[in-house]
């Protein structure tokens, strides 16, 4: 049972472009959301995070959208640098409690 | 300088034996976390710690017992090792009055149950 789901495996996108990792939610109790950065033989690194009273927040190039309705947030990288390629993890979390992890989505920025 | 370290980076083991991950921050959280990330590459946690206490258990064989002795510290000890076992164990703090429920996460252990 997945609350926190992400359906793109992977995603390539040239450098310079820009680059959506999508994230579906089902539990409509969680009220913070983050997107963790990992890279190969490290842990994850946190990257940014949106309250579910917001619907954006912006740090630099990056950018993560809350859809409530829709239970759907997604982080925006523009422009997207090779330094950008690891795998991105959505998560989700309830009143300070565990929180719960997508599977993560594999970011490849082409030359 | 390291905020969250793990120690052994790698484990390979037989099945039937035990063997413990050690945890260390020095970032003064009061909070640690142990997270299993599987075959399928699901991270999920397994422990939660807050000064010392546990408060989060999740549906982990008793096998599997973690241990504080004081906030900067949590290891994780597991007893008679099985195929399954095998793993990325990562450990994380934070410290739970933050906003952002920000946690920090330690480079993990490959463990590896042959």
């Amino acid at each position: 049972d997945q609350q926190v789901k992400q359906n793109s495996p992977s995603l390539s996108v040239q450098e310079g472009r820009i680059s959506i990792l999508n994230c579906d939610y089902t539990n409509s109790m969680f009220d913070y959301f983050l997107w963790y950065k990992k890279y190969p033989a490290e842990g994850p690194t946190f990257l940014i995070s949106i309250s579910s009273i917001k619907d954006k927040n912006e740090d630099g190039r990056f950018t993560v959208f809350l859809n409530k309705s829709a239970k759907h947030l997604s982080l925006h990288i523009v422009p997207s640098q090779p330094g950008d390629s690891a795998v991105y993890f959505c998560a989700a979390s309830y009143r300070d409690d565990k929180i719960i992890f997508g599977k993560g989505t594999r970011l490849h920025i082409l030359p | 300088d390291t905020a969250v370290s793990q120690t052994p980076k790698y484990l390979v083991t037989q099945m039937g034996n035990d063997k413990s991950i050690k945890c260390e921050q020095n970032l003064g959280h009061d909070t640690m976390y142990w997270y299993k990330q599987d075959s399928k590459k699901f991270l999920k946690i397994m422990f939660s710690y807050n000064n010392k206490e546990l408060i989060i258990n999740e549906t982990v064989p008793n096998r599997f017992s973690p241990k504080s002795p004081d906030k900067a510290h949590l290891n994780l000890h597991i007893n008679s090792l099985e195929l399954g076992d095998s793993a990325v164990y990562f450990c994380a703090s934070s410290q739970k009055d933050r906003v952002n429920n920000e946690q920090f996460f330690g480079p993990g252990t490959r463990l590896t149950v042959l």
